[in-house]
């Protein structure tokens, strides 16, 4: 199976600007969840998506929301970027009921 | 809430010395434990795993026991390798209203020099 694959890989934004993200899962996996890293907090839990459904979320800003459309793809957006809104996010898939998660390379944005 | 508490580092080790990064966790119930590994420009990666009490998770000569009592989860290796550099972190995974919510500690920067 191919694994979690996640684009772009690299981005650079303007402040002020907004960016989507996208993210496929493992062939079968329902469940989406997006974390962003930084240096500092490390890994950030943001929210998680299951059949379309957002079912969790994390202490994140409205500026930052989420969808997942029928074949479990998932795409991440935040509006009106901050420089600190610089981090990796990473996608991660699971199957329902499994507790280990899958990861995607992430994607790298930087925010200028 | 549930958190996770482990060293930043860098921790930096010899080739073929012994490593321990620590990890603790705080959480109501019986959790499951992990610990994942990133290396350079990749995501993160399952090393091993532990689900209840004294289980112990061993993958890639890496072991850690789930020890309840202390609320810990170290994870050792007896003789630590170039290719072992990598971010390690702890996590915790518990089920909250029926979905499963992943807690990772910040990670741990292992770099081993030859």
């Amino acid at each position: 199976k191919a694994g979690v694959t996640q684009t772009p890989r690299y981005l650079i934004k303007t402040r002020g600007q907004q960016v989507t993200l996208s993210c496929s899962p493992i062939s079968g996996h329902r469940s989406v969840s997006w974390y962003q890293q930084t240096p500092g907090q490390g890994l950030q839990f943001l929210f998680e998506y299951f059949s379309e459904t957002q079912r969790n979320k994390g202490n994140f800003p409205g500026r930052f929301s989420g969808r997942q459309f029928s074949n479990s793809r998932s795409e991440m957006n935040v509006s009106t970027l901050e420089l600190g809104d610089s981090a990796l996010y990473l996608c991660a898939s699971r199957e329902e009921g499994s507790y280990e998660q899958y990861f995607g390379p992430g994607t790298r944005l930087t925010v200028t | 809430g549930n958190s996770v508490t482990q060293m930043e580092g860098p921790v930096t080790l010899s080739e073929e010395a012994f490593l321990t990064i620590n990890c603790t966790y705080t959480a109501t119930g019986y959790p499951s434990l992990f610990w994942y590994v990133q290396y350079p420009g990749e995501g993160l990666q399952l090393l091993l795993k532990a689900t209840k009490a004294d289980d112990k998770g061993s993958n890639k000569g890496f072991e850690a026991t789930y020890r309840k009592e202390t609320t810990s989860f170290h994870l050792e290796k007896g003789s630590v390798q170039v290719s072992d550099s990598a971010v390690y972190f702890c996590a915790l995974s518990r089920n909250s209203g029926g979905y499963q919510k992943v807690t990772f500690g910040i990670g741990t920067k292992l770099q081993v020099i030859p």
